[in-house]
């Protein structure tokens, strides 16, 4: 089955820096890459997601890249705010069919002002 | 909409007492899922359904049981609670078809003495 790596674990930045997000995966017939932020005692949410027809999708300040020959993809986040702060995950599943959410063990990012 | 609603937010339990948490959704979503999330472990998959009247196994669903009682609830039931149990669950639903999106709901914070 899928298996989702993420890192770094942690990540500390001064507002104003850019700040990236990596994950890999396992199946290569994945092709939905979702990323979710996660607030201090809140529920996880969706931010962005890129599928594999596409190598890169940006938000305004965050952006997903996806290299699929190396199988991983990738959360920038520019200009970074206190209110970034949060845990991120990543995720992929096979679009088609039923497919399961995998997940990744989610970064802790820290904006200090 | 409400979305994803869970009860109870909080829940104290002995070792080996039951409990069942509610989960119900109002987006007419088919599928719907139980996580739990540990510190330093991500989101981990206990169960999930397909669509009414189908449930399967995810990653760690040794100790819980679950039921879809029709589209909009799926529950989780703790037979014989131990403290590695303590955890927060998620329920979550996703959204398929152009904008595949897990919708989650805001969560249980679980403790088994």
């Amino acid at each position: 089955g899928e298996n989702v790596e993420q890192h770094p674990s942690t990540l500390s930045v001064q507002e104003g820096d850019s700040a990236v997000i990596k994950c890999t995966y396992s199946d290569s017939a994945s092709n939905y890459f979702p990323w979710y932020k996660q607030e201090l005692g809140k529920r996880p949410q969706l931010i962005i997601d890129i599928r594999s027809n596409v190598g890169e999708k940006k938000d305004q300040r965050i952006a997903v890249t996806l290299n699929k020959t190396a199988k991983h993809f990738s959360l920038h986040i520019t200009e970074t705010q206190p209110e970034d702060s949060a845990v991120y995950f990543c995720a992929a599943k096979r679009d088609t069919g039923f497919q399961k959410l995998v997940f990744g063990t989610g970064t802790r990012l820290l904006v200090s002002p | 909409n409400a979305g994803v609603t869970q009860t109870p937010k909080f829940q104290v339990l002995k070792t080996g007492q039951s409990m069942t948490l509610q989960c119900a959704q109002d987006m007419n979503h088919n599928s719907m899922y139980w996580y739990r999330q540990d510190p330093g472990m991500g989101l981990r998959l206990i169960y999930y359904s397909a669509s009414e009247g189908t449930t399967d196994k995810g990653e760690v669903p040794n100790g819980y049981n679950v039921s879809r009682l029709n589209k909009r609830e799926f529950s989780l039931r703790l037979e014989s609670a131990a403290p590695s149990q303590t955890s927060v669950y998620f329920c979550a639903s996703l959204r398929t078809g152009q904008y595949n999106e897990q919708f989650f709901g805001p969560g249980t914070r679980l403790t088994v003495l």
